[in-house]
């Protein structure tokens, strides 16, 4: 099994309603961010939570939201969805601050997302 | 505004030729740089990481060589092979206080090799 599992891994859907993308991890990390990539722009951080109790908003957080369900959960929600975020969006993980490979994000394999 | 950039999106190569993916960095106090690679239909992969108190590391048929003067990063592949071909991602960190694993990617470089 995959140790950071996004699901939907494909969706479509029509402008205006309400999608929510799941992250579930087994790797025990404190951290856990939500990236969308877009083509020629790379990763752009949506949100991120440093623990269960802490919700960060991230470079393009607007339309957006999350919620940090339990340490190994992490949702992004997008409360009416529209055309510009059709999108390729990415869960990941990272050990706590102090601890060994800190700074490196395991990726889940990524939810495919068109609002059409 | 601070971000890291690509000279070369593509990048060609034959099997069996070394590789050499460019990166610009614009924030002086960035001290931490990854590397990932992204294979088609899947989440980026960490290649090899470096600080900024290191100006080289090696890992397994890849370096990354840092230079922190012109602000430039970049990944060598030794002997690249058929299934090294994806889009590779340099970033960034500044790890200080609450930027602590928050990463900023550049664009991406999409490496082929040719057999």
């Amino acid at each position: 099994d995959a140790d950071v599992t996004q699901t939907p891994r494909n969706r479509i859907t029509k402008t205006g309603k309400r999608i929510m993308l799941e992250c579930s991890q087994t790797k025990g990390h404190d951290r856990m961010y939500w990236y969308r990539q877009d083509p020629g722009l790379g990763l752009r951080l949506i949100y991120y939570s440093f623990d269960v109790k802490d919700i960060n908003k991230g470079e393009i957080s607007d339309g957006y939201s999350v919620s940090r369900q339990a340490q190994a959960k992490f949702s992004l929600s997008l409360e009416s969805a529209i055309p510009n975020q059709t999108a390729l969006y990415f869960c990941a993980t990272s050990p706590g601050q102090g601890r060994s490979g800190a700074n490196v994000l395991t990726f889940g394999a990524g939810s495919r997302l068109t609002v059409l | 505004g601070e971000s890291v950039g690509l000279h070369l999106p593509t990048l060609s190569v034959q099997e069996g030729d070394n590789s050499i993916i460019n990166c610009a960095y614009s924030n002086s106090a960035s001290d931490y740089f990854i590397w990932y690679k992204q294979e088609s239909g899947k989440g980026p992969q960490f290649i090899i990481d470096i600080r900024s108190n290191m100006d080289k590391r090696q890992g397994q048929r890849v370096t990354v060589l840092l230079n922190k003067t012109v602000k430039h990063l970049s990944l060598q592949i030794a002997a690249t092979q058929p299934g090294d071909s994806a889009v590779y991602f340099c970033a960034e960190n500044y790890a200080g206080g609450t930027s602590y694993g928050k990463l900023t990617f550049g664009q991406g470089t999409i490496l082929t090799v040719h057999p």
